[in-house]
């Protein structure tokens, strides 16, 4: 069964913790995104990776953190650097750079407080 | 550059009415245009993409989107609004290919009443 998987759906921390997103594909997808969803806001980019050991900033970088050391896996790391991490987090993927669209998780919820 | 704006942010429709939910973009280039689906607290599930083939395109659940050129639009519609249709609907456009970042519309709530 193929497929994106973000783990856990809800996650709470405190004010001051670094806490980690897990996204696992099985697609065999070369590249893997990072996006913050907010209310009235669309999705904006956080980080994305186009092949294994590299990976670049979106446009809402700062307080976040990415690795890419296996090709299925693309976790990301809210710092207690970013000021207002509450917020939903949905990590998507695409096979390769002839593919148009992107195939997206179904998300974690995280809320700090 | 690339942008897309969707014009309404909420929308509701009576049960079995037409359902027109508008997207205009904005692109350098010509545009690759996906419409995407979230129900509450899911990921987004892809409806239907335009990628400089047919400008009519049919998706997923009977909605079908129009690439209109001229007037820089790809609205998306269904004849007949069926309850299990209520979620949120993102219009995306991309430069062609490659790994380029996509730009998302800020959505469009649809609510359909019985």
């Amino acid at each position: 069964d193929g497929g994106i998987t973000q783990s856990p759906k809800y996650l709470f921390r405190k004010e001051g913790q670094n806490v980690t997103l897990s996204c696992e594909q099985n697609l065999n997808h070369d590249a893997m995104y990072w996006y913050r969803q907010d209310p009235g806001q669309g999705l904006r980019l956080i980080y994305y990776s186009q092949i294994v050991n590299d990976f670049q900033k979106g446009d809402i970088a700062e307080g976040y953190s990415v690795s890419r050391e296996k090709k299925e896996s693309f976790p990301l790391t809210v710092t207690s650097a970013q000021k207002n991490p509450t917020a939903f987090y949905l990590c998507a993927s695409k096979p390769g750079p002839s593919t148009y669209e992107q195939y997206f998780g179904p998300g974690t919820r995280l809320t700090v407080t | 550059a690339q942008s897309v704006t969707q014009l309404d942010s909420h929308v509701s429709v009576s049960e079995g009415t037409p359902v027109l939910l508008r997207c205009n973009y904005s692109s350098s280039y010509s545009p690759s245009l996906f419409w995407y689906v979230q129900h509450p607290n899911k990921g987004l599930q892809l409806l239907l993409k335009y990628t400089s083939a047919a400008t009519l395109v049919k998706g997923i659940n009977g909605f079908e989107a129009e690439f209109k050129k001229s007037e820089t639009s790809f609205h998306l519609t269904k004849p007949s609004a069926h309850m299990s249709d209520a979620a949120e609907y993102f219009c995306v456009v991309s430069l062609s290919g490659g790994y380029q970042k996509v730009t998302f519309g800020t959505g469009t709530k649809l609510q359909v009443i019985p």
